[in-house]
């Protein structure tokens, strides 16, 4: 089983900065099969990035995504209010898809 | 509109069995994998599982094999996750979501909670 790690645990910023998340793999994600997803309160997750860099349908392009193998970055160039969440990766490449346990970034 | 649509919320208590739904429309379900993902209260998302419609290929997590059974029925484009004796630690909502290049589609969740 593929255990990923999440850092940092939780990231203080402001709006209009930029946010950088970690996701680091304990093997190789095959074909960089790795994806991100937001969570808000009380609300299902959303996709946001699939094939660690590809944009899902609707995803503002401020979201970006990078890395192959085991180490891989999601980046939001300039924070919104809305996109205060939390973020969790998840590798689809090797069954089981496990995800990470989550990076909440929260308002500074 | 592509969507999935679960059952409604579940109160049951320890020793009950469960049956909970996830109802796809407006894409072809047979032809996509459905998986399945728990999150207890205030923690984080836990891939449980997927099935494929079309022939009901299923894999489960090591975590959730002989604990829970998934299964779909094709001709109604339902997909279920079930249990036969439900535990406290059940407590949680469940999420199905469509699992293509990602999970891209998700039901809206059914919150179980089991309590004597």
């Amino acid at each position: 089983e593929i255990v990923l790690t999440q850092s940092p645990g939780t990231l203080s910023l402001s709006p209009g900065e930029r946010a950088t998340l970690s996701c680091r793999a304990s093997q190789s994600v095959s074909s960089s099969y790795l994806a991100w997803y937001q969570q808000k309160p009380g609300q299902a997750p959303r996709l946001l990035i699939y094939g660690a860099s590809s944009r899902a349908t609707g995803i503002p392009d401020r979201f970006s995504g990078s890395g192959s193998g085991t180490d891989f970055t999601l980046t939001i160039s300039r924070l919104e209010p809305a996109d205060f969440a939390v973020y969790y990766c998840q590798q689809y490449g090797s069954s089981p898809y496990t995800f990470g346990q989550g990076t909440k970034l929260e308002i500074k | 509109e592509v969507q999935l649509v679960q059952s409604g919320a579940e109160v049951k208590k320890p020793g009950e069995s469960l049956k909970i739904s996830c109802k796809g429309s407006g894409y072809s379900f047979t032809r996509y994998w459905i998986g399945w993902v728990r999150q207890m209260p205030g923690k984080g998302l836990e891939w449980m599982g997927i099935i494929y419609p079309g022939d009901s290929d299923t894999r489960y997590s090591p975590s959730f094999q002989g604990q829970v059974t998934i299964s779909a029925d094709k001709s109604i484009s339902t997909a279920y996750l079930q249990w036969s004796s439900l535990k406290a630690s059940d407590t949680a909502m469940y999420y199905c979501a469509r699992q293509a290049w990602g999970m891209d589609v998700w039901g809206q969740g059914t919150t179980v909670t089991v309590s004597s």
